[in-house]
């Protein structure tokens, strides 16, 4: 079974500057999917960025970036020049491909995120 | 374009009741999986269902049922409430190999 580790319970960062989340998991899969998850106090969950295990280029969206280091299962988040809209709980996410329907996610634990002014 | 809708937003319920909850994919999507976050917690896997069939299952007693319609919609059942249910629960739908999409929830509060 795939598990989905975030040991940080909380972050706080100042406005515009650069924070860092991490992520650990573990599983004996070799090709599989990754995902940051935000969920703000409105409760909706939602899909930050998504990186797929067997591209080694890290994926990027816009002030979202991860560094996936695939040997460690090690898959962090990068917000760069973060804002106020920013806080809310982070969610890592696995994601095991399988034939036919899409697959289940597992879920770490979480991690709040507070933007200060 | 609509995205995935959930109904109701909020439910009391007292132990021993039955509960339905409703969920609309977004366009296009035929995959429906729901998840059960209990405060402060990371979201669990209930189940997920595509073509009308459950295909996959989580750690949930069969207390814990669902359907899903030809026009993917899905609806999870939880029969003889317990306390510990009191839950937000998460509907999320998918294409067969896109990301998965979340609603807003369905807040569960037992009595």
């Amino acid at each position: 079974a795939q598990t989905v580790t975030q040991s940080q319970p909380e972050m706080s960062v100042q406005e515009a500057e650069t924070v860092t989340l991490s992520c650990t998991y573990d599983t004996s899969e070799n090709n599989y999917y990754l995902f940051w998850y935000k969920q703000p106090p409105s409760r909706q969950m939602i899909l930050v960025i998504r990186q797929e295990a067997y591209k080694q280029q890290n994926a990027t969206e816009n002030r979202f970036s991860v560094n996936f280091q695939k040997a460690a299962k090690s898959f962090s988040l990068k917000i760069s020049d973060s804002q106020l809209g920013d806080t809310a709980m982070y969610f890592c996410a696995f994601m095991k491909p399988s034939t036919g329907a899409n697959s289940k996610l597992t879920f770490g634990k979480g991690i709040t995120l507070s933007v200060r002014p | 374009d609509a995205g995935v809708t959930q109904s109701p937003t909020h439910l009391i319920k007292t132990r021993g009741q039955q509960v339905t909850l409703r969920c609309s994919p977004k366009s296009g999507h035929d995959t429906v999986s729901w998840y059960q976050q209990a405060l402060g917690q990371g979201p669990q896997f209930i189940f997920q269902y595509y073509e009308e069939e459950e295909r996959q299952r989580g750690n949930f007693p069969d207390r814990f049922s669902g359907h899903q319609f030809p026009n993917y919609s899905s609806e999870l059942n939880v029969n003889a409430l317990l306390l510990g249910d009191s839950a937000l629960y998460l509907c999320a739908s998918s294409s067969r190999t896109g990301a998965q999409h979340f609603g807003d929830g369905t807040r569960l509060s037992i009595l």
